[in-house]
């Protein structure tokens, strides 16, 4: 099946850097991806679509200028989590969807990343 | 808007013993409904999904569901458990203009005993 590949799989920063997640699709392309979080023992909570080319679309409650998505490229998206603090520790899972002729309706996942701010 | 419910958060059963996890869904329209794994510290991965058709879905690794539409329900199934399929199970509508956006229920852990 389709690879979607996170990295880093996890990380750990101080308070108030800036960290960068990358999410790729390794044999497909992919003009949306998601970005998910993963709290403790808790369900996926969709963060933001990534649109290849343009803006991402966020979800409500989420901060666009605390969470930066780039869709630069079909198969890279990333997410930089900036001003990190303890609060936006957590699992950050993206997916993607194939396009085009190879969109079956599947959403790939990636292994997660998973951010650890102290 | 839509939502799932799981309404198991922990479900422990014998190694060889059936398996039903529950899902209740909220969706004004049909909905595309899908069933993912993960395993501790993993991403996801899909199970099975349903868009239309036969209501009875057949998936990976020996799993099954069943839409039925009058109950609002895709309970997940298998009829022997093997120790492997410890792991989270997360049920998750997508809006049928997309089937992308999904809404995922709040999972039901697994555990098998031997």
């Amino acid at each position: 099946g389709a690879v979607v590949s996170q990295h880093p799989s996890w990380v750990i920063c101080k308070s108030g850097t800036s960290v960068k997640i990358e999410c790729r699709s390794l044999d497909f392309q992919a003009t949306t991806m998601f970005w998910y979080r993963q709290f403790p023992k808790q369900s996926l909570m969709l963060m933001a679509t990534s649109n290849e080319g343009s803006k991402a679309t966020y979800e409500q409650g989420v901060e666009k200028d605390k969470f930066l998505i780039n869709h630069a490229s079909l198969t890279l998206s990333t997410l930089t989590v900036t001003s990190a603090h303890p609060e936006d520790s957590s699992f950050y899972i993206c997916s993607a969807r194939a396009t085009g002729r190879a969109n079956t309706g599947e959403l790939f996942f990636g292994e997660g990343s998973r951010l650890t701010v102290l | 808007a839509q939502s799932v419910t799981q309404p198991d958060i922990h479900i422990t059963v014998s190694e060889g013993a059936s398996l039903e996890l529950r899902c209740n869904y909220s969706y004004g329209a049909t909905p595309y409904l899908f069933w993912y794994v993960q395993s501790p510290g993993q991403g996801l991965q899909l199970l099975l999904k349903y868009f239309s058709g036969d209501t009875l879905v057949q998936g990976i690794k020996g799993f099954e569901a069943e839409f039925k539409r009058s109950q609002s329900s895709f309970n997940l199934r298998k009829p022997s458990v093997h120790w492997s399929d410890a792991a989270e199970y997360f049920c998750a509508v997508g809006d049928t203009g997309t089937a992308s956006k999904l809404t995922f229920g709040t999972g039901t852990r697994l555990q098998v005993t031997l």
